[in-house]
């Protein structure tokens, strides 16, 4: 089956600091991939939707300048939370699709990475 | 547009009794539709999708789940629960014909399996 890497799965940092996180896609190439953020016993946000050699879309409300998103190669996404504040401390969670026939569409998920900012 | 609604936000069940979690959509284009689970601390694993070919569809771990056009809802099931059971559970919603739309997720259920 179709398995989404996400590294790394936890990361304590000091407030001001910039933190990276990677997904990958290991099996399948992805033009698009989507980073989705949660909060304690919350369903998952949507924050942006990453594009393969391109700018990546952002929702209302998420700040481009501090989720910096870069997707340059059909089977890596970045994340990366810049000046990072004890409020972005959150379960941040990347998903691929695979492209093909709408029977394949589904996404695809990390296993998340728990970020915590003291 | 699209939404999910889940209708519990938590349900809780014996163990080796039926499950049943609710999800009713609304979408403006032909569906696809998902239920996927997640463990504390963990990524979401899909269990099962409809995405046009038999309404009703069984996935992982004995759960299935019916799509039901004239109710909107697509309700996942499972026969008998285990304790492995107790998880998070997510109805999403996507648009069938469009490749690049992310999904759009319910709120989740919560299910606690009691010994």
């Amino acid at each position: 089956g179709a398995v989404v890497s996400q590294h790394p799965s936890r990361v304590i940092c000091k407030s001001g600091t910039s933190v990276k996180i990677e997904c990958r896609s290991l099996d399948f190439q992805a033009t698009t991939m989507f980073w989705y953020r949660q909060f304690p016993k919350q369903s998952l946000m949507l924050m942006a939707t990453s594009n393969e050699g391109s700018k990546a879309t952002y929702e209302q409300g998420v700040e481009k300048d501090k989720f910096l998103i870069n997707h340059a190669s059909l089977t890596l996404s970045t994340l990366t939370v810049t000046s990072a504040h004890p409020e972005d401390s959150s379960f941040y969670i990347c998903s691929a699709r695979r492209t093909g026939p709408a029977k394949d569409r589904a996404l695809h998920f990390g296993n998340g990475t728990r970020l915590t900012v003291t | 547009a699209q939404s999910v609604t889940q209708l519990d936000s938590h349900v809780s069940v014996s163990e080796g009794t039926p499950v049943l979690l609710r999800c009713n959509y609304s979408s403006s284009y032909s569906p696809s539709l998902f239920w996927y689970v997640q463990h504390p601390n963990k990524g979401l694993q899909l269990l099962l999708k409809y995405t046009s070919a038999a309404t009703l569809v069984k996935g992982i771990n004995g759960f299935e789940a019916e799509f039901k056009k004239s109710e909107t809802s697509f309700h996942l099931t499972k026969p008998s629960a285990h304790m492995s059971d107790a998880a998070e559970y997510f109805c999403v919603v996507s648009d069938r014909n469009s490749g690049n739309t992310p999904l759009v997720f319910g709120k989740g259920t919560r299910l606690s399996v009691i010994a």
